[in-house]
């Protein structure tokens, strides 16, 4: 079975410039998630989706970041205009619940890095 | 103070040590809870889920005391393969459901 499919995988950028991550959750899995990784930091939530509802956005930080999950598949996380301290990793997750319990499995994250 | 707090370590051990990872969690709604492994670079990993009766997988061990709102993992007999980054895990489902991850613990295990 495939896993989760995130790209591009590495992205530089120059500081006030926009970019956009995309990812495709594994097949079935309605819940999709977007994490921001700092290093020696674990994951932070910036947004979870239930199919195409947007049901937790609330440390999305909305003035420069948008995310979209059109049909309730793939997802794109934007950043417009990146800052300096936008530079992480964006991770993607996508769960599936199963016997009241909510397993989440992660991409492979797109590294950013603002200059 | 975090919702999810782990001591950073480094644990640096040697082959054949046994190792254990504490977890605390503050908020008393938390309802689930779960270990990933995080290698260098990579992305998390689901290591285990935390029973309240607690539950072994091999060679690892884990256990959730909701009294005192702590989680822990025991790995037994480490090996090599096991240096790698511990994240903790919690799921709360008042005041919204939210997926907490602990900072994470550092292992080395050495030769």
């Amino acid at each position: 079975e495939a896993g989760v499919v995130q790209s591009p995988r590495y992205k530089i950028i120059e500081k006030k410039q926009p970019v956009a991550f995309w990812c495709n959750p594994i097949s079935g899995h309605n819940t999709l998630y977007w994490y921001r990784q700092n290093l020696g930091q674990g994951p932070e939530l910036l947004i979870r989706y239930e199919n195409e509802e947007a049901v937790d956005d609330s440390q999305l930080p909305k003035d420069r970041f948008s995310a979209e999950r059109l049909k309730g598949v793939d997802s794109t996380l934007k950043i417009q205009p990146a800052e300096l301290g936008d530079s992480a990793v964006y991770l993607c997750a996508s769960s599936l619940r199963l016997a009241g319990r909510e397993t989440q499995y992660f991409g492979p994250g797109t590294r950013l890095l603002v200059l | 103070r975090k919702e999810v707090e782990q001591d950073p370590g480094p644990f640096n051990v040697p082959e054949g040590a046994t190792v254990a990872f504490n977890c605390t969690y503050s908020n008393s709604a938390s309802q689930s809870f779960f270990w990933y492994r995080q290698d260098c670079r990579k992305e998390p990993k689901l290591l285990m889920s935390v029973y309240s009766s607690g539950n072994e997988d091999g060679r690892f061990t884990a256990q959730l005391n909701r009294a005192s709102q702590y989680i822990s993992l025991l790995i037994r007999d480490s090996k090599l393969s096991d240096s790698a980054t511990y994240l903790c895990v919690v799921n709360r489902g008042t005041g919204g459901f939210k997926t907490i991850f602990g900072a994470g613990t550092r292992l080395f295990v050495k030769a």
